[in-house]
């Protein structure tokens, strides 16, 4: 079975503060995607993870993959009230996208 | 930069009746998809459509859905009979290889 299991689903964290959110999926996978999503609207793109090892990094948020261990991790450095949001990761098993729970950052003063 | 984008941006219906519901995807992707979230949950796969016909579908896209691609550039999910459990954000995606680019949704609301 197609799993992709999110870790943790919520996260309470000051500002300044460094955490990792963890994304594992049962299965080999084409590619991993972590995307934002704000309350109420779409999905947008943060990173796409495509190969053993890949790290990508984009202001305060690293993105990285290990497709031996099926884990990739979006860490987040010096948090601030910006980044409050839901964050999905997704693994890609031919066609479709399999997103894991979310994890529901609030990043308070 | 090109988006793309879905109408209606929120649909109520009544449990029984059909709804349409629209996307455009980026003008020179291939590859279109369709998901749902029901609200405070994952976002779920329904479908994938390629070359005028469906590709992949998941356990939730059964007899009552169907998608299609009536022209060039729209492309459609139908829910023929609604349920109240249908409720939930519909995202529309399309992809020119393998990255996905969402549409900003349809919140289905079932009455």
């Amino acid at each position: 079975e197609l799993k992709v299991e999110q870790n943790p689903l919520f996260l309470s964290m000051q500002e300044g503060k460094n955490y990792t959110i963890y994304c594992n999926y049962s299965t080999t996978s084409d590619r991993l995607y972590w995307y934002r999503q704000d309350p109420g609207k779409s999905l947008e793109s943060l990173f796409v993870l495509l190969s053993n090892g890949a790290v990508k990094q984009e202001g305060r948020l690293m993105a990285s993959l290990d497709t031996k261990a099926r884990l990739s991790t979006l860490h987040i450095t010096a948090a601030v009230h910006d980044l409050s949001a839901t964050y999905f990761c997704a693994a890609q098993f031919f066609d479709k996208l399999i997103f894991g729970t979310g994890t529901r950052l609030q990043v308070f003063p | 930069e090109p988006e793309v984008t879905q109408t209606p941006s929120h649909q109520v219906t009544q449990m029984g009746q059909e709804v349409i519901l629209r996307c455009v995807p980026i003008s020179n992707h291939l590859y279109f998809y369709w998901y749902r979230q029901i609200l405070g949950q994952k976002v779920e796969f329904l479908v994938s459509f390629y070359n005028n016909e469906i590709s992949e579908k998941s356990e939730i896209f059964d007899d009552q859905f169907s998608v299609e691609r009536p022209d060039g550039s729209n492309f459609t999910l139908k829910i023929r009979s609604t349920k109240l459990e249908d409720s939930a954000m519909y995202f529309c995606a399309s992809s020119e290889a393998y990255e996905q680019y969402f549409g900003p949704g349809t919140r289905l609301t079932v009455t």
